[in-house]
């Protein structure tokens, strides 16, 4: 069975500065794979998804996120935070090929600090 | 386009009442789901559908029923709530492999 982990339960970054999320994945061949993004009392968006070719995938809000086979890692990066990128980001994996659902990690709560 | 419409988005019971969640997705996707979110356990899949009329045990069936309506609609209903079952539900529908979410209904159990 698929999953997913999240090393970080929460991270601490000041406004301006650089971010790196950790996601690491379990599943035999190449999955799909997600960073979604979860404002407080919001539901989830997508902030990018990897499905094959370039393992540099770029997203919305300036995210990216890099996929590393040998790593079966699939961290999220942002250069520059702003305040607003204040949430709970989740990574999630999906087997790309049947209707049974995005497998999820247990989130990251991002703190951003004046 | 309103995408993924979920009622109610709050609820309150009482332990042993019985309730349904409705959601409607208007992007004609066949997949439908229905996650429940609890701090610290991300999201768990509870039951999910890949087409009208099939439905398929998640990670966390139990104390849940759900009917696909027809193509648009997925209900999840609790016959006999408990407390357990206190949490964020989150309805979704996925195109190729993607998902797209409802806005949640949070629903407490007493």
């Amino acid at each position: 069975a698929q999953s997913v982990t999240q090393p970080d339960i929460h991270i601490t970054v000041s406004e301006g500065a650089s971010l790196e999320l950790r996601c690491n994945y379990s599943y035999g061949a190449t999955p799909y794979l997600f960073w979604y993004v979860q404002s407080p009392g919001q539901g989830l968006q997508l902030l990018l998804k990897y499905f094959s070719g370039d393992t540099l995938v770029q997203g919305i809000k300036g995210f990216e996120a890099e996929f590393k086979r040998s790593q079966s890692s699939f961290n999220l990066r942002k250069p520059s935070v702003h305040w607003s990128d204040a949430a709970e980001y989740f990574c999630a994996v999906h087997s790309g090929g049947g209707a049974d659902g995005l497998t999820f990690g247990k989130g990251t709560h991002l703190i951003i600090q004046p | 386009n309103a995408g993924v419409t979920q009622t109610p988005k709050f609820q309150v019971l009482k332990t042993g009442q019985s309730m349904t969640l409705q959601c409607a997705q208007d992007m004609n996707h066949n997949s439908m789901y229905w996650y429940r979110q609890d701090p610290g356990m991300g999201l768990r899949l509870i039951y999910y559908s890949a087409s009208e009329g099939t439905t398929d045990k998640g990670e966390v069936p139990n104390g849940y029923n759900v009917s696909r309506l027809n193509k648009r609609e997925f209900s999840l209903r609790l016959e006999s709530a408990a407390p357990s079952q206190t949490s964020v539900y989150f309805c979704a529908s996925m195109n190729t492999g993607e998902l797209f979410f409802g806005e949640g209904s949070r629903l407490t159990v007493l």
